[in-house]
Formats: C-alpha cells, sequence, structure tokens
C-alpha cells in the first residue's frame, strides 16, 4: 500500500536534547512538507522541500532543521534551539503538475513529541 | 495575505442532524480550496477539494461549493453519524509563486451524539 509513514508515534525527550522525527513515502510525491499542530490551532508550516537537495523555510522554521537527501525521505530535527517543541508533528506530500505547481497534499498520522 | 477563517467550535449535533461548518477565505488569484478531517490521535485526511469558482467537492456524504462571490467553500452533510465526530479543517492554496503551500483554518471539532 502506498502512503505516508512517520514513526515514532509518541516520542519523549528531555530538554536540550535534539531530536529527529522520520517520514518516509512511497507514492513517488516529488514535495514534502512538515507541519506543527498545537491544540486548538491549524497547522504550521514549518519547512517545505520541492526536489531533492533542495530545501525552503516555512513560517515557523526557527529552531528546526531538515534533510532531503532521497525523494523518499524527509527528517525533521527538532534541536535544543526550539522554545517549545511539545507538539504534534505532521509530515504530507504531493505531486508536481506539468506547470511547476503541486497538487494537493497527503498526510501521514504524525508523530506527538513530548519534551520534559 | 492568504488565509482561512471557520466557525468555531465545537459543534455539537445529535445523530442524523444536518451539518454545515462555515468557511470564508481571503485571496489573491483563484485558489484551489479543501476539506481535511482529522480524527483523534491522527493525521489529517483529504476530504474533498474543489479547485475552481462553482465546482461542487463531495465525498462520503459531505459536500462544499467554491463561491467566489461570497468567498466561502462551507462544509455539509445531510445526516451525520457518530463515526462523523472529529475536527475538520479548511484550507487553500494559490498554485503558482514559491511556495504552493496550504493555508489552514484553525479547524472545527465536530461532536455528534448517539
Amino acid at each position: 500500500d502506498g502512503g505516508i509513514t512517520q514513526s515514532p508515534k509518541y516520542l519523549f525527550r528531555k530538554e536540550g536534547q535534539n531530536v529527529t522525527l522520520s517520514c518516509e513515502q512511497n507514492l513517488n510525491h516529488d514535495a514534502m512538507y512538515w507541519y506543527r499542530q498545537d491544540p486548538g490551532q491549524g497547522l504550521r508550516l514549518i519547512y517545505y522541500s520541492q526536489i531533492v537537495n533542495d530545501f525552503q523555510k516555512g513560517d515557523i522554521a526557527e529552531g528546526y532543521s531538515v534533510s532531503r537527501e532521497k525523494k523518499e525521505s524527509f527528517p525533521l530535527t527538532v534541536t535544543s534551539a526550539q522554545k517549545n517543541p511539545t507538539a504534534f508533528y505532521l509530515c504530507a506530500s504531493s505531486i508536481r503538475g506539468a506547470t511547476l505547481s503541486f497538487y494537493e497534499q497527503y498526510f501521514g498520522p504524525g508523530t506527538r513529541l513530548t519534551v520534559t | 495575505g492568504n488565509s482561512v477563517t471557520q466557525m468555531e467550535g465545537p459543534v455539537t449535533l445529535s445523530e442524523e442532524a444536518f451539518l454545515t461548518i462555515n468557511c470564508t477565505y481571503t485571496a489573491t488569484g483563484y485558489p484551489s480550496l479543501f476539506w481535511y478531517v482529522q480524527y483523534p490521535g491522527e493525521g489529517l485526511q483529504l476530504l474533498l477539494k474543489a479547485t475552481k469558482a462553482d465546482d461542487k467537492g463531495s465525498n462520503k456524504g459531505f459536500e462544499a461549493t467554491y463561491r467566489k462571490e461570497t468567498t466561502s467553500f462551507h462544509l455539509e452533510k445531510g445526516s451525520v453519524q457518530v463515526s462523523d465526530s472529529a475536527v475538520y479543517f479548511c484550507a487553500l492554496m494559490n498554485y503558482g509563486g514559491a511556495t504552493n503551500k496550504l493555508i489552514f483554518g484553525t479547524g472545527t471539532l465536530l461532536a455528534v451524539q448517539p
């Protein structure tokens, strides 16, 4: 079955530690995205990548880093510089159309990160 | 800039009631519009979409019509079930430009009681 996998589902870390969240897709989608969701709020874009070896900052990139070495993988590192890292993190991907437009995004199941 | 405004929840309905969740948007150009649904503890699932004015998106008994004149994309369902209880997000995407990113509303929690 094609889809997006995120692991682990729950992650616990101590303050001051970096942590990497995994996102893998086998949909052959070109673009991948990371969002953060906080209770009672919509999703906010952290980083996105439209092509391998290239990525762009979203609206709240401070304290996060990403890499896109393979088309199917887009890991997110939450660094110790992120002031409020506890949140639900969602990865998404989309396919690119013929005119550089990207179609609708499909989401993974999410990783809930708790930092204490 | 682009933005999406949804009605605040929670919306509490009895089973088989009619559902409307309001969504209005502000955007330049001709965005595509989406409804996503999030069940407890899960990621978002695309529920339906519309890519141009007067398009009607539909799926699983849910419908929404892209109204450019009122900049709205209200979600409707004729008869809700307990299994429809979830958070619903309205979103827009403006194609072209540097990001092609989704802009989300804050979500509306729907609770359906038996």
